[in-house]
């Protein structure tokens, strides 16, 4: 089955406690990105990647690290955690890197708390 | 900047009732434009999307769409609402205004359906 997996799905942590969250697709698809959706804001997109090590800022990028090794994998990294990156997180992924007119696939979310 | 609003957090319908969901982008460029809906506890699947194709987009689930270059709109109806139709929607922009490969979403529209 043709899907984007996120793990873990909830995890709770202190500040400061470094984390990595996964994100896989199986779908041998170019552009992958994450997202943080907050309520009354919606998703803003953190970091994206076009390609195996192509990878770029989004909007929120600040407090936060990716990787893409491997063209199916691109895990988020949260090198120190604080408060305010209590969250809702979307791993997504679509065919093309070039063409932004692309659907995205999403992952089931991880929900993410910082104390 | 490019950026996406989304008129009304909450909407309300009956079931059978029109559903309108409004959205308007900022991009004085045509971008790419999409719909996607959130099922509660769920990741975004798309519902429609336009790439400079036709203006009337027809979607999942008896949604459509239409692209109006002059009102910078893309809002999204369906004729008879349905019960199953209560979930979260998300309008999203990318393209070249976007600054790169980068997709920015609207703060999302809740809709609630009664019976």
């Amino acid at each position: 089955e043709a899907q984007v997996t996120q793990n873990p799905r909830y995890l709770i942590t202190v500040t400061g406690k470094k984390l990595t969250v996964t994100c896989s697709q199986n779908m041998n698809h170019e552009y992958m990105s994450w997202y943080r959706q907050d309520p009354g804001l919606g998703l803003r997109q953190i970091y994206y990647s076009m390609n195996v090590e192509v990878t770029d800022k989004g909007d929120v990028p600040e407090g936060y690290k990716v990787s893409r090794k491997e063209k199916r994998n691109f895990p988020l990294i949260l090198e120190s955690p604080s408060p305010n990156q209590t969250s809702l997180y979307f791993c997504a992924s679509s065919y093309r890197a070039g063409g932004p007119s692309d659907t995205q696939y999403f992952g089931p979310g991880t929900r993410l708390t910082v104390l | 900047a490019q950026s996406v609003t989304q008129l009304g957090s909450h909407v309300s319908v009956s079931e059978g009732a029109l559903v309108l969901l409004r959205c308007n982008y900022s991009s004085s460029v045509p971008p790419y434009l999409f719909w996607y809906v959130q099922y509660p506890n769920q990741g975004l699947q798309l519902l429609l999307k336009y790439t400079s194709a036709a203006t009337l987009v027809k979607g999942i689930n008896g949604f459509e769409a239409e692209f109006k270059k002059s009102e910078t709109s893309f809002h999204l109806t369906k004729p008879s609402a349905h019960m199953s139709d209560a979930a979260e929607y998300f309008c999203a922009v990318s393209g070249p205004n976007t600054g790169g490969f980068k997709t920015i979403f609207g703060a999302g529209t809740r809709l609630f359906v009664k019976a």
